[in-house]
């Protein structure tokens, strides 16, 4: 049971381009909703993380969109460029002590095409 | 700070034995986890490590340990080794805040299994 959805499972943008990755989920007790970016060969790294109790966190070209009624959150990614062609993980967690574990996406291909 | 440094990065096992990774965590952290990741499954938690006692644990089956010095470098081991085990094996520390929520992700240590 996939607890946090994802999707498109590929994305190709033009350089300049806006890139938008999408994912939902049905656990209302997560309040923890993280993106990461993994490029081949290196584990994930942290790109910007939202509570619920905002609905839109900015950092440089990276912007969460976070929709508490319809369970869904998206990252934007503007003026996407080449250097951007990784996979993306969106995730989630739940706030109960010793409960720190993060339910992953599927994650998404980005490729920016010069 | 140093990051997650995880040894060895490249591991060739055959069928039935065991292995066993290494991960330290950024200096002052207290938290570890363990994640699998594969391109069926994607990521998946393992278990988590804080002071040296497991408090979450993933849906794997019991050939997966792991355990916590007190100096919060983990291992994790997997015994009786099965080509499905083939994977990605990544280590996250959290910081010494137990409700710390940010993980950071070591490089990984891939696995095959032949």
């Amino acid at each position: 049971q996939q607890q946090v959805k994802q999707s498109p499972q590929s994305l190709i943008v033009q350089k300049g381009g806006i890139s938008i990755i999408n994912c939902a989920y049905e656990n209302t007790a997560f309040d923890y909703f993280p993106w990461y970016q993994q490029f081949p060969g290196k584990g994930p790294a942290l790109l910007i993380a939202i509570r619920p109790d905002v609905s839109e966190k900015k950092e440089g070209r990276f912007t969460i969109s976070f929709n508490k009624s319809a369970k869904q959150f998206s990252l934007h990614i503007m003026d996407s460029q080449p250097g951007d062609s990784a996979t993306y993980f969106c995730a989630a967690s739940i706030p109960v002590p010793g409960a720190n574990n993060l339910f992953f996406g599927t994650g998404t291909r980005l490729t920016v095409i010069p | 700070k140093a990051g997650v440094t995880q040894t060895p990065r490249y591991l060739i096992k055959t069928r039935g034995q065991q292995v066993t990774l290494s991960c330290s965590p950024i200096s002052g952290h207290r938290s570890v986890s363990w994640y699998q990741q594969t391109p069926g499954q994607g990521l998946q938690f393992l278990f988590e490590y804080f002071s040296e006692t497991q408090r979450n644990k993933g849906n794997f089956p019991g050939r997966f340990s792991g355990r916590q010095f007190s100096n919060s470098r983990s291992e994790m081991n997997v015994s009786t080794l099965e080509l499905g085990d083939s994977a990605l094996y990544l280590c996250a520390s959290s910081g010494g805040d137990p409700l710390s929520r940010t993980q950071y992700f070591g490089p990984g240590t891939r696995l095959t299994v032949l």
